[in-house]
């Protein structure tokens, strides 16, 4: 049972326009969302976080949004730029009913920015 | 920012022989480290939690015998492939948190390639 889905497996954006990921999650215990990149052969990198205190956390070119009746939490990215193109994961952990932080990722989407 | 070395980067082997990969935390302590196997166009997924001087806790399907982890200090875990199959081939990347609530960072993984 996939706990944190990322629908689209890929996205193609122009260049300087905004891009858009999307993700759901299924387990109502879940308190923190986290964003990552990847790119090739590199360990995920840490973009942008929010607690389910809150509903938007912005930082430069990235915004997480959250809405905790549907599940749903995206990322924003505006401008996109060509060194955005990776994989972007979505994952979820439930701190306050959990004793470690075990993080659960989604599938990932393949975002490609185009010139 | 914390550093997670992980090593090596790429790895072949034959099958039946084992393989040691090593994570280190280069300047902070990680009181917990995580080891995440990764399939292509798959999510990653978390194999084992391993806390310093304490076995490891593996997630259900993981085989404990299969995949040893050793967390022998505050700086260092190592995940031991045992009697590596071609099945086993995949990415193997480890993260370390400093302390509860507190982000995860990542090694660059590492590329296991079973003949």
């Amino acid at each position: 049972d996939q706990q944190v889905k990322q629908n689209s497996p890929s996205l193609s954006v122009q260049e300087g326009r905004i891009s858009i990921l999307n993700c759901d999650y299924t387990n109502s215990m879940f308190d923190y969302f986290l964003w990552y990149k990847k790119y090739p052969a590199e360990g995920p990198t840490f973009l942008i976080s929010i607690s389910s205190i809150k509903d938007k956390n912005e930082d430069g070119r990235f915004t997480v949004f959250l809405n905790k009746s549907a599940k749903h939490l995206s990322l924003h990215i505006v401008p996109s730029q060509p060194g955005d193109s990776a994989v972007y994961f979505c994952a979820a952990s439930a701190r306050a009913s959990s004793r470690d932080d075990k993080i659960i990722f989604g599938k990932g989407t393949r975002l490609h920015i185009l010139p | 920012g914390a550093v997670v070395s992980q090593h090596p980067s790429w790895v072949i082997c034959k099958s039946g022989t084992s393989v040691k990969i090593e994570c280190r935390s280069l300047d902070f302590q990680a009181t917990t480290m995580f080891w995440y196997r990764q399939f292509p166009k798959q999510s990653l997924m978390l194999m084992a939690t391993s806390n310093e001087g304490s076995k490891a806790t593996y997630e259900q399907g993981v085989e404990k015998d299969k995949f040893l982890i050793n967390h022998a200090s505050l700086t260092l875990s190592t995940l031991t492939v045992t009697s590596a199959h071609p099945e086993d081939s995949s990415f193997y990347i480890c993260s370390a948190v400093t302390g509860v609530n507190s982000p995860l960072h990542f090694g660059n993984g590492t590329r296991l390639t079973v003949t």
